[in-house]
């Protein structure tokens, strides 16, 4: 089984609706983050959690909300979903900051 | 300016070639640096961490440039199975995030 998996994988959706994107980590990582993937434009980091109590936001957090459920479990909503949130989603763990991170397999939203 | 930087390409090369990567970084601070791959709509996998001393991990090599701010990939012997998307990722000083280039993107041709 995968170390790091996120669901769904594909998601169609219209403007206004609530969408969230899971994550789940088998590694035993307490760092858990959240990027999106625009062509041209890299991984932008959305939110990152050190711990359940301790949730930051990135470099792009409006519009975007999260939830760290469990140390394995870590949530990413849009309230209401816009057009140019048309993206892939991806979900990391690492170790710390020293150390690699392990991303999941993504997530590929449509907003219409 | 970008955290990160590095030139998109494409870099088209023969198999068997050798091709060079540059990635500069904005942050002096910075303390942890990476060059991950990325294959079409798939997730980034880390290809090999970048230390000061430099590295080698079979074709491929990383150097570490402190002064310049930069980092640079390596790769010998060019295989087919070496086109992608190559990232450089570096940290932000602090310890709390990564900072990702927007890719060098790694054709190689028969």
């Amino acid at each position: 089984d995968a170390d790091v998996t996120q669901t769904p994988r594909n998601r169609i959706t219209k403007t206004g609706k609530r969408i969230m994107l899971e994550c789940s980590q088998t590694k035993g990582h307490d760092r858990m983050y959240w990027y999106r993937q625009d062509p041209g434009l890299g991984l932008r980091l959305i939110y990152y959690s050190f711990d359940v109590k301790d949730i930051n936001k990135g470099e792009i957090s409006d519009g975007y909300s999260v939830s760290r459920q469990a140390q394995a479990k870590f949530s990413l909503s849009l309230e209401s979903a816009i057009p140019n949130q048309t993206a892939l989603y991806f979900c990391a763990t690492s170790a710390s900051s020293w150390d690699t991170q392990y991303f999941g397999p993504g997530t590929r939203l449509t907003v219409l | 300016r970008k955290e990160v930087e590095q030139d998109p390409g494409p870099f088209n090369v023969p198999e068997g070639a050798t091709v060079a990567f540059n990635c500069t970084y904005s942050n002096s601070a910075s303390q942890s640096f990476f060059w991950y791959r990325q294959d079409c709509r798939k997730e980034p996998k880390l290809l090999m961490s970048v230390y000061s001393s430099g590295n080698e991990d079979g074709r491929f090599t990383a150097q570490l440039n402190r002064a310049s701010q930069y980092i640079s990939l390596l790769i010998r012997d060019s295989k087919l199975s070496d086109s992608a998307t190559y990232l450089c990722v570096v940290n932000d000083g602090n310890f709390n995030k990564f900072y990702f280039g927007s890719g060098t993107k790694l054709n190689v041709k028969p």
